[in-house]
């Protein structure tokens, strides 16, 4: 499918348990990003990534992971989950860089952490 | 420290009304504006934007008003139809820092036949 796809779109995992999201786009856009939306929040950024194997933290990165190998993919691995970690994670692709740029998003991950 | 941000958690507005989506930002670098729109269970997508050197941009239905010694924004939605209940997200960014964006909070709008 054509676009940028995320999975599982919904997660239940448990206190200490690492847990990985997946993030794929098929339009070989250079960036990339991960945000997850928290009521009274919006959108925050928690690392983005300019090409592969580059990679820079956002907002608020700690408790997470990022690694990009390959352009199309970019996976965001909580490695000791806390239930301050549930929330919707979105990620989202960009052409280039520059600031004007449209950012795609995908449609989301709902994790739960108990 | 909210840089963006979106006083009306909600408003409803009559169908064919106009719809009057506001924000406010701290960060005067900001340079670059966006709005999101976001139906349930799927991610935002882009809407309409406006630069710091405009104070308004248009189109169709969406115009977005930029006031910059005010530090507000609006998105102007006329005439509104029940598709675009939806929560919008304000953002903004510094033109030349990859592209990070700084999202506000978020309104519901909800358009009520």
């Amino acid at each position: 499918d054509a676009g940028i796809t995320q999975s599982p779109r919904y997660k239940i995992t448990e206190t200490g348990r690492q847990v990985t999201l997946m993030c794929h786009q098929t339009w070989s856009h250079s960036y990339m990003f991960w945000y997850r939306q928290d009521l009274g929040h919006g959108l925050r950024l928690i690392y983005y990534s300019a090409a592969a194997d580059i990679t820079d933290k956002g907002e608020v990165p700690d408790g997470y992971v990022v690694s990009r190998s390959k352009t199309e993919n970019f996976p965001l691995t909580l490695e000791s989950a806390t239930r301050s970690q549930t929330s919707v994670y979105f990620c989202a692709s960009s052409e280039s860089g520059v600031g004007t740029d449209t950012q795609y998003f995908g449609p989301g991950t709902r994790l739960t952490v108990l | 420290d909210q840089q963006v941000k979106q006083n009306s958690p909600s408003l409803s507005v009559q169908e064919g009304r106009i719809s009057i989506l506001n924000c406010d930002y701290t960060n005067s670098m900001f340079d670059y504006f966006l709005w999101y729109k976001k139906y349930p269970a799927e991610g935002p997508t882009f809407l309409i934007s406006i630069s710091s050197i405009k104070d308004k941009n248009e189109d169709g239905r969406f115009t977005v008003f930029l006031n910059k010694s005010a530090k507000h924004l609006s998105l102007h939605i006329v005439p509104s139809q029940p598709g675009d209940s939806a929560v919008y997200f304000c953002a903004a960014t510094v033109t030349g820092t990859a592209s990070k964006l700084t999202f506000g909070t978020g309104t519901r709008l909800q358009v009520t036949l």
